[in-house]
């Protein structure tokens, strides 16, 4: 199994472009979140999801979209980037059988000029 | 709103000394508090969790103990090796709309010097 598998790895954007970051999980898991993090402030959440079709806000979902069609698959959209939206962003999966645990990926940096 | 504390931000300890990190968590309905350690470069991994039914846990040098009343928890890290030197976050979880979400803590960055 390759666990939780983001994409891409690295990117830069300019301030009001978009992109769309990509997390994919095989171990079928339920729950899917994306999380951000700058120093200091450890993980903070942004949205998750509780199953395919299914969306919420987290902590942070301030100019961030997200989607879920397919319950492998959790997209998390910027729409027009921002400096602030510099960060490194990590998504998790989780499910209810094996208790709480979240299984990170391996994360995107994501630099906003 | 929910919060957790995470106290020292940073921790040098020599090879072979026991390492402590303690944090504290605010909403009383928290149930499960896992641990993470975070590598360069990496995303967390859990390395041990507690849930609010149980006083201690053990994994060889690794252990977590949880004081419910005084709602912290602690991560103690005994006879430290190079490799344990990373990233450490606490969080605590509750049941919320079907879903478990955390509140991590700030980090804690663990040097072990050889």
């Amino acid at each position: 199994n390759a666990g939780v598998t983001q994409t891409p790895k690295f990117r830069v954007l300019k301030t009001g472009q978009s992109m769309t970051l990509l997390c994919a999980q095989d171990m079928n898991h339920e729950y899917m979140y994306w999380y951000r993090q700058d120093p200091g402030m450890g993980l903070r959440l942004i949205h998750y999801s509780v199953g395919e079709g299914t969306t919420a806000k987290g902590e942070v979902p301030d100019g961030y979209n997200v989607s879920r069609l397919k319950k492998q698959n959790f997209l998390l959209g910027l729409e027009s980037a921002a400096p602030s939206q510099t960060s490194v962003y990590f998504c998790a999966s989780s499910y209810e059988g094996r208790g709480y645990e979240q299984y990170f990926g391996p994360g995107t940096r994501l630099t906003v000029t | 709103g929910e919060n957790v504390e995470q106290h020292p931000s940073t921790l040098s300890v020599q090879e072979g000394d026991s390492a402590v990190i303690k944090c504290t968590y605010s909403d009383s309905a928290s149930n499960y508090f896992p641990w993470y350690k975070q590598e360069l470069g990496k995303g967390p991994q859990l390395i041990i969790d507690i849930r609010s039914n149980v006083g201690e846990k053990k994994d060889q040098r690794i252990a977590v103990t949880l004081n419910k009343t005084a709602k912290h928890f602690s991560l103690h890290i005994t006879e430290t090796q190079p490799e344990d030197s990373a990233v450490y976050f606490c969080a605590a979880s509750t049941a919320s709309s079907g879903t478990y979400k955390y509140i991590f803590g700030t980090g804690t960055r663990l040097k072990v010097l050889a």
